[in-house]
């Protein structure tokens, strides 16, 4: 079983539209969890963190967290073609590591 | 200057060739960290530095040598390397100490082994 599991998508949306992220962990332990946002060619860039249950709102972003089924997922309001991009998953293991899912692709068309 | 940089931002070196990557953080923060990127795959973590301290080493071999003379600074010694080792090369940093948070990134080296 990987550590940070993603879909690899593309996952695609209209413009305007709510896109949604998933993202699942194995280790229970895992205390902090985030997302990073990826252009091609670029570095990943942190967009959103999150450490307790329930949802963190960020403006357009919001980050929810269910550690009980080990779940964590990014929505983004009002996409944006420039909101194109690979969203990585990463989730601070209990072993002190810093794990990366292998990020879902998303196309948000005009 | 701030963030993390990352020199050269790529890289063309032969399999006898020994080069070296180099990483500097103006953010403050005490733990810095090489990551792989390869395509279809998940960033690897390598190495991780807390307070000028190897504190993981991943399973890498040893044609990866990492250096960290400070906090601001950490390298990656390359020698004689496999084609398979071409990828994209990331440095991060982080505040540091007992638990790991947000990593930061520079912009990567593109590692080409011919």
């Amino acid at each position: 079983q990987k550590e940070v599991e993603q879909n690899s998508g593309p996952l695609s949306v209209p413009e305007g539209a709510i896109a949604s992220l998933n993202c699942t962990y194995s280790d229970r332990g895992s205390q902090s969890f985030f997302w990073y946002r990826q252009y091609s060619g670029k570095s990943p860039e942190l967009i959103m963190s999150i450490y307790s249950n329930g949802d963190k709102e960020d403006g357009r972003f919001t980050a929810q967290l269910n550690k009980a089924s080990q779940y964590v997922s990014l929505l983004i309001r009002d996409s944006q073609p420039s909101d194109s991009a690979t969203y990585l998953c990463a989730v601070l293991t209990g072993f002190q590591k810093l794990v990366f899912g292998t990020g879902t692709r998303l196309l948000v068309s005009p | 200057e701030t963030g993390v940089t990352q020199t050269p931002r790529h890289l063309v070196m032969g399999m006898t060739n020994k080069k070296s990557l180099k990483c500097e953080q103006h953010l403050g923060h005490n733990a810095m960290y090489w990551y792989k990127q390869s395509a279809k795959k998940p960033l690897e973590l390598m190495f991780v530095y807390n307070f000028k301290e190897q504190t993981e080493n991943n399973s890498v071999p040893s044609r990866f040598s990492p250096e960290c003379p400070n906090s601001s600074h950490l390298f990656l010694h390359l020698h004689t390397l496999q084609p398979e080792d071409s990828a994209l090369y990331l440095c991060a940093s982080s505040p540091g100490g007992r638990v790991v948070s947000e990593a930061f990134f520079g912009q990567g080296t593109r590692l080409t082994v011919v």
